[in-house]
């Protein structure tokens, strides 16, 4: 099995661009998660959906941030614009059911917003 | 409002000593706890975890205890091994919601 999968692994882009993080989940993963990991705050989860239905996104910090999950096998979080501020590493992870606890990381995305 | 703490940012032990990493929470429903461990590069992965009705669990060399009175939880790790060098998440969370993690701690086990 090749676990969650996440690309890119690392962006670096400007302040204002556009950044789109992909996530492949675990296959027969019914949920996905993402999380933003910061020194200050740890992992916060940002939305988490269920069957490709967001389930909870009241981790997402602001309109700059959506989420979309067009099918079982791949999920795009995305900010327009980026901000210096949302420099941090993004995780996606994967469970079987509602469990977050059983949930599988991926590698994660450091981003860099200059 | 962080609901989880992990106030050590870090933590230095020789090895074959013992690592305690300690955990604080706020929220009183919280009823299922959980440690994770993360080496760089790679997502967090799930160590062990705990039922707010056991104060102790114990697999291999690892241990949790939990002190609900004083809403503390430590990660115990003994004998420690170089290889467990690595950032420890605690997490903690109520019936029907999502984990709340707390900032982690840096655990470096020098040979």
């Amino acid at each position: 099995d090749a676990g969650v999968i996440q690309s890119p692994r690392h962006e670096v882009t400007e302040m204002g661009q556009e950044v789109t993080l992909r996530c492949k989940p675990i296959s027969g993963h019914n949920s996905l998660f993402w999380y933003r990991q910061t020194m200050m705050r740890g992992l916060e989860l940002l939305i988490y959906f269920n069957n490709n239905v967001p389930i909870d996104d009241s981790g997402m910090p602001e309109d700059r941030f959506s989420a979309k999950m067009p099918n079982a096998s791949f999920s795009t979080l995305k900010i327009q614009p980026s901000e210096p501020r949302d420099s941090a590493v993004y995780f996606c992870a994967s469970s079987l059911g509602h469990r977050q606890e059983t949930q599988y990381f991926g590698p994660g995305t450091r981003l860099l917003v200059l | 409002d962080q609901q989880v703490k992990q106030n050590s940012p870090s933590l230095s032990v020789q090895e074959g000593r013992i690592s305690i990493l300690n955990c604080d929470y706020t929220n009183s429903m919280f009823d299922y706890f959980l440690w994770y461990k993360k080496y760089p590069a790679e997502g967090p992965t799930f160590l062990i975890s705990i039922s707010s009705i056991k104060d102790k669990n114990e697999d291999g060399r690892f241990t949790v205890f939990l002190n609900k009175s004083a809403k503390h939880l430590s990660l115990h790790i003994v004998p420690s091994q170089p290889g467990d060098s690595a950032v420890y998440f605690c997490a903690a969370k109520t019936s029907g919601s999502r984990l709340t993690f707390g900032e982690g701690t840096q655990l470096t086990v020098n040979p």
